[in-house]
């Protein structure tokens, strides 16, 4: 079967690091994307894994681990800016078909 | 600015009603993808377009249809729709479908169906 679980909520301080974590299990499985939707919003592309490791770009660093189903979004120095909703989604099928979560509500406070 | 548009942002109907959806990308994709976004719910994945051919319907009901005349038009004609169908419906693109890739999604379309 397609599962794609996630936190539903999280809170952090500002300044500090978050990790979101995701488990997943898709047939087909050809990677593991991160979107970030704030309210109201269309969803906007972070991160794209598909080998095992570390991705990092500014901020933000994507994990994956294929053996474990699973992978993190990990978020430095947080800003107010940075409370949204972060989409966990894995590629299934031959193409460009994804699974999503149902995201992870982080709420960033002073 | 992401590329995709989506007209109109908001929608209102009555169950009895025919009405459609516009999605435009400017990106020079030639894939294209409706989904639908209920409240706490996920993305699910409607319909899929691959240079103008239809490559998925994930078991949407008929009172959905799809219409995608080029590569840079999506249209979902919506009739006899069902309160449960109130969502977010967003319109994504990306370079193709055959291959795994970054999908640029537009802003969506609220729609409540009274």
């Amino acid at each position: 079967g397609q599962n794609i679980d996630q936190p539903t909520e999280m809170t952090a301080t500002e300044g500090a690091i978050v990790q979101i974590n995701c488990t997943y299990q898709t047939s087909g499985f050809n990677g593991l994307f991160w979107y970030q939707q704030h309210a109201g919003e269309a969803p906007t592309f972070l991160s794209y894994n598909v080998l095992d490791g570390l991705e990092e770009k500014g901020r933000f660093s994507s994990f994956l681990s294929r053996s474990k189903g699973y992978s993190y979004l990990l978020l430095k120095e947080l800003q107010m800016k940075d409370s949204a909703s972060y989409l966990c989604a894995g590629g299934a099928g031959g193409y460009n078909k994804l699974i999503f979560g149902a995201g992870t509500r982080l709420a960033v406070h002073p | 600015e992401t590329g995709v548009t989506q007209t109109p942002r908001h929608l209102v109907m009555g169950m009895t009603n025919k009405k459609s959806l516009k999605c435009e990308q400017h990106l020079g994709h030639n894939a294209m993808y409706w989904y639908k976004q209920s409240a706490k719910k996920p993305l699910e994945l409607m319909f899929v377009y691959n240079f103008k051919e239809q490559t998925e319907n994930n078991s949407v009901p008929s009172r959905f249809s799809p219409e995608c005349p080029n590569s840079s038009h999506l249209f979902l004609h919506l009739h006899t729709l069902q309160p449960e169908d109130s969502a977010l419906y967003l319109c994504a693109s990306s370079q193709d479908s055959g291959n795994v890739g970054e999908q640029f999604f537009g802003p969506g379309t609220r729609l409540t169906v009274l």
